[in-house]
Protein backbone atom coordinates (compact mmCIF):
# COMPACT_ATOMS: atom_id res chain seq x y z
CA UNK A 1 0.00 0.00 0.00
CA UNK A 2 3.21 2.30 -0.49
CA UNK A 3 3.26 2.90 3.26
CA UNK A 4 -0.18 4.67 3.09
CA UNK A 5 -1.54 5.82 6.85
CA UNK A 6 -4.26 7.15 7.98
CA UNK A 7 -5.67 7.95 11.42
CA UNK A 8 -8.01 7.72 12.76
CA UNK A 9 -9.16 4.01 11.96
CA UNK A 10 -12.57 4.69 13.69
CA UNK A 11 -13.87 7.71 14.55
CA UNK A 12 -17.33 8.71 16.30
CA UNK A 13 -19.05 12.06 16.29
CA UNK A 14 -22.16 13.26 17.23
CA UNK A 15 -24.10 15.34 14.81
CA UNK A 16 -23.04 19.53 14.74
CA UNK A 17 -18.79 17.97 15.59
CA UNK A 18 -16.50 18.65 13.33
CA UNK A 19 -14.48 15.32 11.86
CA UNK A 20 -10.89 15.56 10.78
CA UNK A 21 -9.24 12.85 9.26
CA UNK A 22 -5.57 12.33 8.61
CA UNK A 23 -3.56 10.45 5.54
CA UNK A 24 -0.09 10.45 5.58
CA UNK A 25 1.65 9.09 2.12
CA UNK A 26 4.84 7.30 2.54
CA UNK A 27 7.79 9.90 2.25
CA UNK A 28 8.56 10.93 -1.43
CA UNK A 29 4.69 10.99 -2.43
CA UNK A 30 3.51 14.28 -2.77
CA UNK A 31 -0.03 13.63 -4.32
CA UNK A 32 -3.08 12.18 -2.62
CA UNK A 33 -6.47 11.18 -3.37
CA UNK A 34 -9.65 11.21 -1.09
CA UNK A 35 -12.71 8.79 -1.46
CA UNK A 36 -15.48 8.33 0.31
CA UNK A 37 -16.84 4.69 0.21
CA UNK A 38 -20.50 4.38 1.64
CA UNK A 39 -21.97 1.00 2.48
CA UNK A 40 -22.28 -1.25 -0.38
CA UNK A 41 -21.05 1.00 -3.35
CA UNK A 42 -17.82 1.71 -4.64
CA UNK A 43 -15.59 4.54 -3.98
CA UNK A 44 -16.26 7.80 -5.29
CA UNK A 45 -13.51 10.65 -5.80
CA UNK A 46 -13.40 13.30 -3.78
CA UNK A 47 -10.84 15.72 -3.97
CA UNK A 48 -7.04 15.58 -5.27
CA UNK A 49 -4.43 17.48 -3.96
CA UNK A 50 -0.23 17.87 -4.15
CA UNK A 51 1.82 19.38 -1.60
CA UNK A 52 0.04 22.38 -0.62
CA UNK A 53 -2.35 22.82 -4.03
CA UNK A 54 -5.42 22.03 -4.20
CA UNK A 55 -5.45 19.95 -7.73
CA UNK A 56 -9.34 19.11 -8.13
CA UNK A 57 -11.64 19.44 -5.65
CA UNK A 58 -14.94 18.44 -8.07
CA UNK A 59 -15.81 15.78 -6.18
CA UNK A 60 -16.36 17.72 -2.61
CA UNK A 61 -19.66 18.53 -1.90
CA UNK A 62 -19.67 22.21 -1.72
CA UNK A 63 -20.61 23.00 2.02
CA UNK A 64 -19.18 21.92 5.34
CA UNK A 65 -16.06 19.96 3.34
CA UNK A 66 -12.39 20.75 3.20
CA UNK A 67 -9.20 19.22 2.50
CA UNK A 68 -5.73 20.60 2.84
CA UNK A 69 -1.86 19.06 2.45
CA UNK A 70 0.47 21.25 3.72
CA UNK A 71 4.08 21.42 2.87
CA UNK A 72 4.50 20.05 5.99
CA UNK A 73 2.43 17.11 7.75
CA UNK A 74 -0.18 14.87 6.74
CA UNK A 75 -3.35 15.62 4.54
CA UNK A 76 -6.19 16.65 6.14
CA UNK A 77 -9.99 15.73 5.11
CA UNK A 78 -12.09 18.42 7.32
CA UNK A 79 -15.83 18.00 7.58
CA UNK A 80 -17.41 20.64 9.83
CA UNK A 81 -21.00 20.07 11.48
CA UNK A 82 -21.33 16.64 10.67
CA UNK A 83 -24.36 14.87 9.76
CA UNK A 84 -25.70 11.33 9.56
CA UNK A 85 -25.27 11.16 5.57
CA UNK A 86 -21.47 11.83 6.64
CA UNK A 87 -21.10 8.30 8.17
CA UNK A 88 -18.83 6.37 5.26
CA UNK A 89 -15.51 5.38 5.11
CA UNK A 90 -13.25 7.66 4.11
CA UNK A 91 -9.76 6.56 1.92
CA UNK A 92 -6.97 8.14 0.84
CA UNK A 93 -4.62 6.88 -2.00
CA UNK A 94 -1.26 8.25 -4.04
CA UNK A 95 -0.43 7.04 -6.99
CA UNK A 96 2.66 4.21 -7.91
CA UNK A 97 5.25 5.21 -9.84
CA UNK A 98 4.38 3.24 -12.87
CA UNK A 99 1.25 3.80 -14.67
CA UNK A 100 -2.12 4.97 -13.16
CA UNK A 101 -2.24 2.59 -10.27
CA UNK A 102 -2.87 3.95 -6.71
CA UNK A 103 -2.23 2.95 -3.25
CA UNK A 104 -4.67 2.90 -0.80
CA UNK A 105 -4.82 3.66 3.10
CA UNK A 106 -6.88 1.74 5.08
CA UNK A 107 -9.15 3.99 5.45
CA UNK A 108 -11.01 5.98 8.74
CA UNK A 109 -14.50 4.49 9.16
CA UNK A 110 -16.88 7.56 10.16
CA UNK A 111 -20.00 7.17 12.04
CA UNK A 112 -21.91 9.94 12.75
CA UNK A 113 -24.08 9.38 15.78
CA UNK B 1 -15.58 10.47 -19.93
CA UNK B 2 -15.14 7.04 -18.22
CA UNK B 3 -17.30 4.42 -16.66
CA UNK B 4 -17.47 0.88 -14.92
CA UNK B 5 -19.89 -1.67 -14.83
CA UNK B 6 -19.57 -4.74 -12.86
CA UNK B 7 -22.21 -7.25 -13.70
CA UNK B 8 -22.48 -8.98 -11.01
CA UNK B 9 -23.34 -7.50 -7.39
CA UNK B 10 -22.52 -11.06 -5.51
CA UNK B 11 -21.04 -13.78 -7.06
CA UNK B 12 -21.32 -17.08 -4.67
CA UNK B 13 -18.98 -20.34 -5.68
CA UNK B 14 -17.95 -23.24 -4.04
CA UNK B 15 -14.38 -23.66 -2.73
CA UNK B 16 -11.99 -24.86 -5.36
CA UNK B 17 -13.98 -24.01 -8.19
CA UNK B 18 -13.62 -21.26 -10.50
CA UNK B 19 -14.09 -17.76 -9.87
CA UNK B 20 -15.08 -15.44 -12.34
CA UNK B 21 -16.29 -11.65 -11.86
CA UNK B 22 -17.61 -9.73 -15.00
CA UNK B 23 -16.58 -5.82 -15.59
CA UNK B 24 -17.13 -3.99 -18.39
CA UNK B 25 -16.11 -0.61 -19.34
CA UNK B 26 -16.44 2.68 -21.42
CA UNK B 27 -13.98 5.00 -21.90
CA UNK B 28 -13.08 7.65 -24.36
CA UNK B 29 -9.64 6.94 -24.28
CA UNK B 30 -7.27 4.41 -24.37
CA UNK B 31 -7.40 3.09 -20.57
CA UNK B 32 -5.53 1.55 -18.18
CA UNK B 33 -7.26 -0.85 -15.89
CA UNK B 34 -7.64 -2.45 -12.36
CA UNK B 35 -8.95 -5.00 -10.16
CA UNK B 36 -9.20 -4.03 -6.45
CA UNK B 37 -9.68 -6.22 -3.52
CA UNK B 38 -10.92 -5.16 -0.21
CA UNK B 39 -11.59 -7.80 2.70
CA UNK B 40 -13.78 -6.74 5.26
CA UNK B 41 -12.77 -3.00 7.24
CA UNK B 42 -9.87 -3.15 5.26
CA UNK B 43 -8.50 -0.94 2.62
CA UNK B 44 -7.82 -1.76 -1.13
CA UNK B 45 -5.36 -3.99 -2.55
CA UNK B 46 -4.19 -3.61 -6.28
CA UNK B 47 -4.83 -7.64 -7.67
CA UNK B 48 -3.83 -6.39 -11.12
CA UNK B 49 -3.37 -3.95 -13.61
CA UNK B 50 -3.66 -3.41 -17.47
CA UNK B 51 -1.54 -0.91 -18.77
CA UNK B 52 -1.43 -1.60 -23.02
CA UNK B 53 0.84 -4.26 -22.59
CA UNK B 54 -0.04 -8.15 -22.59
CA UNK B 55 -3.65 -8.39 -22.92
CA UNK B 56 -3.98 -11.27 -20.43
CA UNK B 57 -2.70 -10.03 -16.99
CA UNK B 58 -1.83 -12.17 -14.07
CA UNK B 59 -2.21 -10.53 -10.88
CA UNK B 60 -1.35 -12.07 -6.82
CA UNK B 61 -3.13 -14.86 -5.25
CA UNK B 62 -3.94 -16.45 -8.38
CA UNK B 63 -6.22 -14.16 -9.91
CA UNK B 64 -5.71 -12.91 -13.91
CA UNK B 65 -7.70 -10.67 -15.77
CA UNK B 66 -8.24 -10.73 -19.96
CA UNK B 67 -8.45 -7.39 -21.71
CA UNK B 68 -10.54 -7.70 -24.35
CA UNK B 69 -11.03 -4.33 -26.42
CA UNK B 70 -13.63 -5.37 -28.85
CA UNK B 71 -15.90 -6.44 -25.86
CA UNK B 72 -14.71 -3.87 -23.75
CA UNK B 73 -14.78 -6.11 -20.98
CA UNK B 74 -11.94 -6.46 -18.50
CA UNK B 75 -13.75 -10.15 -16.34
CA UNK B 76 -11.39 -11.10 -13.64
CA UNK B 77 -10.60 -14.72 -13.25
CA UNK B 78 -8.95 -17.86 -11.15
CA UNK B 79 -9.33 -21.52 -11.67
CA UNK B 80 -9.57 -22.23 -8.10
CA UNK B 81 -11.78 -20.38 -5.43
CA UNK B 82 -9.87 -20.92 -1.84
CA UNK B 83 -11.64 -19.30 1.42
CA UNK B 84 -9.85 -16.39 1.68
CA UNK B 85 -11.22 -15.54 -1.60
CA UNK B 86 -14.00 -14.02 0.10
CA UNK B 87 -14.20 -10.51 -0.51
CA UNK B 88 -15.32 -7.43 -2.16
CA UNK B 89 -13.57 -6.79 -5.68
CA UNK B 90 -14.17 -3.64 -7.47
CA UNK B 91 -13.13 -2.70 -11.48
CA UNK B 92 -11.47 0.54 -12.15
CA UNK B 93 -10.68 2.33 -14.85
CA UNK B 94 -8.74 5.08 -15.82
CA UNK B 95 -7.50 7.75 -18.36
CA UNK B 96 -4.57 8.32 -16.63
CA UNK B 97 -5.90 12.47 -16.05
CA UNK B 98 -5.80 13.48 -12.50
CA UNK B 99 -8.30 14.42 -10.16
CA UNK B 100 -11.97 12.71 -11.23
CA UNK B 101 -10.69 11.61 -14.14
CA UNK B 102 -8.34 9.13 -12.71
CA UNK B 103 -9.89 6.41 -10.97
CA UNK B 104 -13.48 5.12 -11.62
CA UNK B 105 -14.92 2.35 -9.76
CA UNK B 106 -17.38 0.29 -10.31
CA UNK B 107 -20.06 -0.92 -7.03
CA UNK B 108 -17.73 -3.70 -6.67
CA UNK B 109 -18.61 -7.73 -6.50
CA UNK B 110 -18.63 -9.38 -3.46
CA UNK B 111 -17.85 -12.99 -3.72
CA UNK B 112 -18.98 -15.62 -1.69
CA UNK B 113 -16.43 -18.68 -1.26
CA UNK B 114 -18.68 -21.78 0.00
CA UNK B 115 -17.48 -24.43 2.00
Amino acid sequence: NAGVMQNPRHLVRRRGQEARLRCSPMKGHSHVYWYRQLPEEGLKFMVYLQKENIIDESGMPKERFSAEFPKEGPSILRIQQVVRGDSAAYFCATTGMIGYEQYFGPGTRLTVT
Amino acid sequence: AQSVTQLDSHVSVSEGTPVLLRCNYSSSYSPSLFWYVQHPNKGLQLLLKYTSAATLVKGINGFEAEFKKSETSFHLTKPSAHMSDAAEYFCVVSTGGGGADGLTFGKGTHLIIQP
